[in-house]
């Protein structure tokens, strides 16, 4: 069945960078895009970044200048990093997949980031 | 970016009633909007997509519908397993963003 299974540190340091590791099983990173979306009680739910399935990545704005997502499809994996976090960069971190023809369907479990010295 | 305006915030029902929530957008996003599901300690879940397709698995209860700014999402029976908060999202304009969210609890 299709999974998304998220791997990172809970508590980084501030100015220090952010990486999760998301690891799909069920399908093909060569078929599907993988977005990554943060959820805080301040800001609700901001969508950050993904990467289609060709390789390709488009950014939010917001974070272009401190965001990467990277892949590779043979490890079925997707990586992602932020650097330079602050305080308000403390959320829950998730991955999820989209099809072209639907929304995103499946959710990783979440990584909780507290940002904090 | 666009604005996603849901409403209300907060809806208290009790189970077998009829719920409503909106979604407003700030710009036309045709209807490419999705609907969720979060439920405490989950991630979301997809409910709806394009505005009113149901997605695989979802009882029929849950519906949607709308298009161009104005959107609506239904549970036509409100059942106590659907305590959870719910948002809307576009998907029409980079970046896609959602709605501030609406908890449903149940009496």
């Amino acid at each position: 069945q299709v999974q998304l299974k998220q791997s990172g540190p809970g508590l980084v340091q501030p100015s220090q960078s952010l990486s999760i590791t998301c690891t799909v099983s069920g399908f093909s990173l060569t078929s599907y895009g993988v977005h990554w979306v943060r959820q805080s009680p301040g800001k609700g739910l901001e969508w950050l970044g993904v990467i289609w399935s060709g390789g390709s990545t488009d950014y939010n704005a917001a974070f272009i200048s401190r965001l990467s997502i990277s892949k590779d499809n043979s490890k079925s994996q997707v990586f992602f990093k932020m650097n330079s976090l602050q305080a308000d960069d403390t959320a829950i971190y998730y991955c999820a997949r989209k099809a072209t023809a639907t929304a995103m369907d499946y959710w990783g479990q979440g990584t909780s980031v507290t940002v904090s010295s | 970016s666009i604005v996603m305006t849901q409403t209300p915030k907060f809806l208290l029902v009790s189970a077998g009633d009829r719920v409503t929530i909106t979604c407003k957008a700030s710009q036309s996003v045709s209807n490419d909007v999705a609907w969720y599901q979060q439920k405490p300690g989950q991630s979301p879940k997809l409910l709806i997509y394009y505005a009113s397709n149901r997605y695989t698995g979802v009882p029929d209860r849950f519906t949607g519908s709308g298009y161009g700014t104005d959107f609506t999402f239904t549970i036509s029976t409100v059942q106590a397993e659907d305590l959870a908060v719910y948002f809307c999202q576009q998907d029409y304009s980079s970046p896609p963003t959602f709605g501030g969210g609406t908890k449903l609890e149940i009496k």
